[in-house]
């Protein structure tokens, strides 16, 4: 049962354009969700949040939708960077939990 | 200040053995959660604690057991260990228990290898 999907294991951008990853969840109790980066060998890093209450949240070139009649959420990184390549998870706040989805590794490519 | 520690950083086991995996939370934080990453997958969440008592287990047998002592350092601890259980085991920490809203700072994990 994968409450959180991240549908596309690999996205491969130029840098300078936009970045856009897509989330979609099941469950309707989440009360937030937040996008992680992880890179090989360290542990995930925080990178934005969004309240269920809310449907965007931008910091710096970082935003994240939030449409919750389609229980779908998307990370944008305008303008993407090089330093930007890694895996990026999409997660659900639960009860004493984070419920992740699988990852999409993002290419930045020069 | 040090983020979450943890340790060992690598470790190779055989089918069958057991295994303890630490972790030290940020200096103040009470709560500190246990997740496994198996390769292509996202966190898979385990248990959490928060001042030294269970709050939240996932879906994990009874081969998985931990604790939390006084100064909220943590075990993960698994027996009988399966092939399956190699994994990058995450521990996270923070503030409080509950949701988001409290926050979670991770450490960079430990890679179990089992042969």
């Amino acid at each position: 049962d994968q409450q959180v999907k991240q549908n596309s294991p690999s996205l491969s951008v130029q840098e300078g354009r936009i970045s856009i990853l897509n989330c979609d969840y099941t469950n309707s109790m989440f009360d937030y969700f937040l996008w992680y980066k992880k890179y090989p060998a360290e542990g995930p890093t925080f990178l934005i949040s969004i309240s269920s209450i809310k449907d965007k949240n931008e910091d710096g070139r970082f935003t994240v939708f939030l449409n919750k009649s389609a229980k779908h959420l998307s990370l944008h990184i305008v303008p993407s960077q090089p330093g930007d390549s890694a895996v990026y998870f999409c997660a659900a706040s639960a009860p004493q939990k984070l419920v992740f989805g699988q990852g999409t590794r993002l290419t930045i490519n020069p | 200040d040090a983020g979450v520690t943890q340790s060992p950083t690598h470790l190779i086991k055989t089918r069958g053995q057991h295994v303890t995996l630490r972790c030290s939370p940020i200096s103040g934080h009470k709560s500190v959660s246990w997740y496994q990453q198996v390769l292509g997958q996202g966190p898979q969440f385990i248990f959490q604690y928060y001042e030294k008592e269970e709050r939240g287990r996932g879906n994990f047998p009874d081969r998985f057991s931990a604790r939390q002592f006084p100064n909220y350092s943590s075990e993960l601890n698994v027996n009988a260990l399966l092939l399956g259980d190699s994994a990058l085991y995450l521990c996270a920490s923070s503030p409080h228990t509950g949701g988001y809203s409290y926050g979670y700072t991770f450490g960079s994990g430990t890679r179990l290898t089992v042969v």
